[in-house]
């Protein structure tokens, strides 16, 4: 079954620490990937995606994705993380129509 | 006004209220989803309209009626709901599947069923 897993639940990182979220996928193809990122009370945003080309994509915010095909993996990444980065992180893929699947989210706790 | 907007952001109803919830975008995108968002759980795709038109129904509850009546308007009518159905409802759009360009997510309705 097509899957996407998020492996951490929750990661606290001090701030100025870099950071790496991590994300594995199970289809039969290369999906598209996605990063999404969830603030308290608030909807999703989108970080970044990745279908074919260079493996390391850039986003907003200072976020980067690399993606693995041998690891079946896409893992976020931040130099150094900022008190603001505090939130809640959505891994997703599509490999076409309408469905959209999402990891269950790892939670980012950043301390001074 | 741009982006996708929820109206409204907390609902509080009984288990025999009828509510609806509604989600509006302004950005020219031709699909529009339900999700719902429950405490430690991944989000769960409800219902998805392509050009106004139902294409995905994921074993809903009738309880969750939506409707859809024109490329910039969502709603999520509610009747007879349970306690379980207490989450976060997002509403979000896309162009096409929102394979190239991701989805654009509202800020969510806080249903409380009591």
């Amino acid at each position: 079954a097509q899957s996407v897993t998020q492996p951490d639940i929750h990661i606290t990182v001090s701030e100025g620490a870099s950071l790496e979220l991590r994300c594995n996928y199970s289809y039969g193809a290369t999906p598209y990937l996605f990063w999404y990122v969830q603030s308290p009370g608030q909807g999703l945003q989108l970080l970044l995606k990745y279908f074919s080309g260079d493996t390391l994509v850039q986003g907003i915010k200072g976020f980067e994705a690399e993606f693995k095909r041998s690891q079946s993996s896409f893992n976020l990444r931040k130099p150094s993380v900022h008190w603001s980065d505090a939130a809640e992180y959505f891994c997703a893929a599509n490999t076409g129509g309408f469905k959209t699947i999402f990891g269950a989210g790892t939670r980012l706790f950043v301390k001074a | 006004e741009t982006g996708v907007t929820q109206t409204p952001r907390h609902l509080v109803m009984g288990m025999t209220n009828k509510k609806s919830l509604k989600c509006e975008q302004h950005l020219g995108h031709n699909a529009m989803y339900w999700y719902k968002q429950s405490a430690k759980k991944p989000l769960e795709l409800m219902f998805v309209y392509s050009l106004e038109e139902r294409v995905e129904n994921n074993s809903v509850p009738s309880r969750f009626s939506p409707e859809c009546p024109n490329s910039s308007h969502l709603f999520l009518h509610l009747h007879t709901l349970q306690p379980e159905d207490s989450a976060l409802y997002l509403c979000a759009s896309s162009q096409s599947g929102g394979r190239d360009y991701g989805y654009t997510f509202g800020s969510g309705t806080r249903l409380t069923v009591v």
